[in-house]
């Protein structure tokens, strides 16, 4: 059955660094999305794309972070300079339709 | 804005025993609404997805409703297994222009005691 992929499962970084996630969405899948989990709290959106452009973002998702599809297959997204709280699980998701959503495993992100 | 509330936030059952989490939303003007399972340390995994002309929706032992006007869905789970231990979300998404921007409860976490 096919899924969402994402890479890698756990990243540790600095304070200050970038930070790239990667994701490979269901092949046949139109819409990607982020969102992120801090630990013990809600899953919160970030992001939706479509179309090779931003469709929807929240608040969450200032001029620090970006999102690209590079290639036909990958999804990335970029934090420009991590800040402690940062720290989250980050999910992508994607659907074939503006319907059901499908998500990947998760990055652990962790910023020292 | 819309807020997705579940309660209980934990809840422990016996092995067999039928149950019910609950999920309710503060504005009945939903396109969907997703149940999710999220195992520890791991990604969602979505369960079923209500469409908002849609009362319910079944798989296997898995039974979920959706009442718009009163602003509550439930999620039923039949003959509880100790493998069905895990958390589970509740996710709305609105309409309008938004594409995605499911909004998530906090989930109930659901032990089964074999």
């Amino acid at each position: 059955e096919p899924e969402v992929t994402q890479t890698p499962s756990h990243q540790v970084t600095q304070m200050g660094q970038e930070v790239i996630l990667r994701c490979v969405p269901i092949s046949n899948h139109l819409y990607f999305y982020w969102y992120r989990q801090i630990l013990g709290q809600k899953v919160e959106f970030l992001v939706s794309f479509y179309n090779n452009e931003i469709s929807e973002k929240s608040e969450i998702f200032d001029d620090q972070f970006s999102v690209e599809r590079p290639d036909g297959s990958n999804f990335t997204l970029k934090i420009r300079s991590t800040k402690l709280e940062d720290s989250a699980m980050y999910f992508c998701a994607s659907s074939e339709l503006p319907h059901e959503q499908y998500f990947g495993p998760g990055t652990r992100l962790t910023v020292t | 804005k819309q807020e997705v509330t579940q309660i209980p936030a934990a809840l422990s059952v016996p092995e067999g025993e039928n149950l019910v989490l609950n999920c309710s939303f503060t504005d009945s003007a939903i396109y969907n609404l997703q149940w999710f399972r999220q195992d520890p340390g791991k990604g969602l995994t979505s369960l079923l997805l209500i469409q908002s002309s849609q009362r319910e929706q079944t798989s296997g032992r898995l039974n979920a409703s959706l009442d718009k006007s009163s602003g509550r869905s439930t999620l039923y789970i039949a003959a509880s297994q100790p493998g069905d231990s895990a958390t589970y979300l509740c996710a709305s998404k609105g309409y309008g222009g938004s594409q995605g921007n499911l909004i998530f409860g906090k989930g109930t976490k659901l032990s089964v005691k074999p």
